[in-house]
């Protein structure tokens, strides 16, 4: 079956600008994870979904940041005003459960661009 | 603020060497994951240890699970360019929380 899609996989904006990251995750699976990577390093989680609600926004860095799902499927990550700093590979991972050592799946990333 | 820190942070070597990547924290998780990533993909889950003191073989890679679960290590075996990537090590802290460490980048000459 499909991995995860994330989409656009390059974005180039200028400062100032919002921008909107989208993410299919597979199909079935209830938990959703958003993630910024900065030069190819560790993984700063941003926020977690189940099902539609969010219970841990605690990584979002700033309130220009704001995400939500619907349907149980696809999540979108908006960052308003963007800043030259939110330049980063944004991930996205879903898995079949929240459930200790449940595997995550990635898709390949948003490559965000800020100018 | 739980951390996972991974050494080294870069790696290059020969083909055939051996290698050790470590990842520790102060933090208990109650499973630890790894992942592979190559370049413009996402990670992809390697191997999850569960029990303290585990180790589980995946052909020429080891992994070893700390006995009080707060550190691993990954063994590589007679490395191989297939092996280039960035390895990430992942704590998992109660129902959801997957913290990932600081990656270990490692190149593998031919």
């Amino acid at each position: 079956g499909a991995g995860v899609s994330q989409s656009p996989s390059n974005k180039v904006t200028e400062k100032g600008k919002d921008v909107e990251l989208r993410c299919d995750p597979i199909s079935g699976h209830t938990a959703l994870y958003w993630y910024r990577q900065s030069l190819g390093q560790g993984l700063e989680f941003l926020i977690y979904f189940q099902g539609n609600s969010a219970p841990d926004k605690s990584g979002l860095p700033s309130d220009r940041f704001s995400a939500e799902r619907t349907g149980g499927s696809v999540s979108t990550l908006t960052i308003q005003r963007t800043q030259q700093e939110d330049s980063a590979v944004y991930l996205c991972a879903s898995s079949l459960s929240s459930g200790s050592g449940s595997p995550l799946h990635f898709g390949n990333g948003t490559r965000l661009t800020v100018t | 603020t739980q951390l996972l820190e991974q050494s080294p942070q870069f790696l290059s070597i020969q083909e055939g060497e051996n290698l050790t990547v470590y990842c520790n924290s102060s933090s208990v998780f109650s499973s630890l994951q790894w992942y592979r990533q190559e370049p413009g993909e996402g990670p992809v889950l390697l191997v999850t240890v569960v029990t303290g003191g585990e180790v589980k073989k995946l052909k020429r890679l080891t992994f070893q699970f700390g006995d009080a679960r707060k550190d691993s290590s990954l063994h590589i075996t007679a490395a191989q360019p297939g092996d280039t990537g960035l390895y990430l090590c992942a704590g998992v802290s109660g129902t959801y929380k997957y913290i990932f460490g600081t990656g270990t980048r490692l190149k593998v000459l031919a």
